[in-house]
Order: C-alpha cells, then structure tokens, then sequence
C-alpha cells in the first residue's frame, strides 16, 4: 500500500518568513496529493492540493510542487502570519479507485510573531 | 448546517462497553469515508462506502468495528467491547463521485473524541 513520509515534524519560523514542509510517497500509482491545515481541536480542512499532470500550483501565499519522478512533493508558504500556525498534513491517492487517501504524520508550524 | 455532521463530539466509555457513533455527510456526497487520529498522529483510514456498500475496510478494523451506511446516507460506526488502544479521534468525511476536479475533495467532520477509561 501506499506510504507517504512527511517533514520536518516541527517547524518554527519568524513572522513574514517563508516555511517548506516535504512529503515522499511509495506508490507511484497516486496521482492526487492534498495538503490539509488542522488547527487544535478541529476538523482537518482542504488548502491546497495537485494532480500528478502539474508539476506547481499556487493560491497566494501557498504554493505546492510536485516530482513525480522522485515521488515527493512539497508545500510552501510564503510570509508567514500567525494564523498560519497549525498542524499541516500531507496525503497522496489514486483518484481511479475509491479514493483512499494516506496521511502524512503531520508537521507542526509555529510562526512566531 | 451543509458540511458534515458527527456525533457525539465527545464519548467516554469503561473498557468493554459498546460505543456508537454516527457521520451525517453532505446531502449530495455518495463516497463516505471513516478515519481514526491519534495525537500527533495523521488520519488513519479505516473504511469507505460508496452509497450503502461498503468497499474496503482497512486491517486496521479489527472484528470489533463495524460500520453501516444502511440507505446510503448517514453512517454509523460502532465498537464492541471497546479497549483503552481504541482512545482516538474518530473522523467521518464525504466526497462526491464525479468527474469533476471538485469532486476529489473529502470534507471532514468535526470528529467524535472517544476515550476509553
């Protein structure tokens, strides 16, 4: 089945500066890679996500990249706010099935005002 | 409310009790999805129905777990005889089966956070 690894685990960062967070995944097959923001205590929401036919996909300050040769792909926010503090997971499936998708384990961004 | 309904928000329950929890999905979302997180951790799929049949079950649903989706709306999740291991959060999202980009987006619900003393 499919593997998605995910980091840093934690990441702080000065307000107004930029923060990348990195996920791999095993299954080649995947083709559909959503980044989900989830702040304490609820329910994890959509950002931003790509299709494996485009390589970069950007809604203001979020951008996402995609590889997948190397089978990574990476979210990057651009000046950083304090609101942007969460818990970030990235996810990778195969929108021809039945659309199971697999979970980074998370990455903790703390933007420090 | 449109968005995608649990409950309860909260359940704590004596080790080898009975627990049931039930997802409300979006009206018009035929794909309904059940995931267990735990601290730190990301959502762990568990199963997945498609109207009322249910698709794939994850290893991770032991005998224990059952899930319904009876007339391909709400959907309930239960555990028998439930262990301290089975403290999670438990999330239900929705999706639509479609061709069209949109429809790839699973929308959570808020979770039912069960604790098993």
């Amino acid at each position: 089945g499919e593997n998605v690894e995910q980091h840093p685990s934690t990441l702080s960062v000065q307000e107004g500066d930029s923060a990348v967070i990195k996920c791999t995944y095993s299954d080649s097959a995947s083709n559909y890679f959503p980044w989900y923001k989830q702040e304490l205590g609820k329910r994890p929401q959509l950002i931003i996500d790509i299709r494996s036919n485009v390589g970069e996909k950007k809604d203001q300050r979020i951008a996402v990249t995609l590889n997948k040769t190397a089978k990574h792909f990476s979210l990057h926010i651009t000046e950083t706010q304090p609101e942007d503090s969460a818990v970030y997971f990235c996810a990778a499936s195969f929108s021809g099935g039945y659309q199971k998708v697999t979970f980074g384990t998370g990455t903790k961004l703390q933007v420090i005002p | 409310d449109t968005g995608v309904s649990q409950n309860p928000r909260h359940k704590i329950t004596k080790r080898g009790q009975n627990v049931t929890f039930r997802c409300d999905p979006i009206s018009e979302h035929n794909r309904l999805y059940w995931y267990r997180q735990t601290l730190g951790q990301g959502p762990e799929f568990l199963t997945y129905f498609q109207n009322e049949a249910q698709l794939e079950k994850s290893r991770l649903l032991s005998d224990r777990f059952s899930a319904e989706r009876p007339k391909g709306s709400f959907s309930t999740l239960e555990i028998q005889r439930t262990e301290q291991g089975d403290s999670a959060m438990y999330l239900c999202a929705s999706s639509l089966l479609s061709t069209r980009p949109e429809a790839y987006e699973q929308y959570f619900g808020p979770g039912t956070r069960l604790t098993v003393t």
